[in-house]
């Protein structure tokens, strides 16, 4: 099993430039997750999925937009980059809500220039 | 005030010292989780608890459900325990609030 992987793993971008980040799992999870993780912040939830076909908003997600066409996919796409959402960007999975353990992938550091 | 508070930000240890890292949440939760972010940045999942304690070999997670309060101990401290620990914490559906994250270096 490879687990959670994330493509790409840096990416430098000019404002307003557009690029979608791929997570994909293995595992047949049935939630997956996007995160953002910016100094002396805890991680924010971007967008999540509770299943193919279904996304939904998370804390911060405004200037993203996600989709899940594939259980095992989970796109996260900027469609005019922002130097503001310069981060390390993670994709995590689960088998379903409430007690579960969440994997995580490697990360994707983005800089938006 | 964040939902979920770590203390201490910051943890300078010497090799062979006991460790903890403590994390109180203002929210009813469903489960609270201990996470270990490598300095290479990876993200692992250490604990998953509801009640009680657990234990993974030099490692210890408690929780106190009626203080909301948990805390994650390490025995016998070694320099490959550097790494930033985070708390999360489940509440209803399918979200987790994160802690800030504790940076921990253990010098040999």
């Amino acid at each position: 099993n490879a687990g959670v992987t994330q493509t790409p793993k840096f990416r430098v971008l000019k404002t307003g430039q557009s690029m979608t980040l791929l997570c994909a799992q293995d595992m047949n999870h049935e939630y997956m997750y996007w995160y953002r993780q910016d100094p002396g912040m805890g991680l924010r939830l971007i967008h999540y999925s509770v299943g193919e076909g279904t996304t939904a908003k998370g804390e911060v997600p405004d200037g993203y937009n996600v989709s899940r066409l594939k259980k095992q996919n989970f796109l996260l796409g900027l469609e005019s980059a922002a130097p503001s959402q310069t981060s390390v960007y993670f994709c995590a999975s689960r088998v379903s809500w409430s007690t579960d353990t969440q994997y995580f992938g490697p990360g994707t550091r983005l800089t938006v220039l | 005030k964040n939902e979920v508070e770590q203390s201490p930000q910051n943890l300078t240890a010497q090799e062979g010292e006991f460790i903890t890292i403590n994390c109180s949440y203002s929210v009813g939760i469903s489960a609270l989780h201990w996470l270990q972010q490598h300095p290479g940045g990876g993200i692992v999942s250490l604990f998953m608890l509801s009640s009680g304690k657990k234990k993974h070999g030099r490692l210890i997670a408690t929780i106190n459900i009626q203080e909301k309060h948990s805390s994650l101990h390490i025995t016998a401290s070694h320099p490959r325990d550097s790494a930033v620990y985070i708390c999360a914490v489940g509440t209803s559906g399918s979200r987790l609030t994160f802690g800030e994250g504790t940076q921990l270096t253990v010098n040999p």
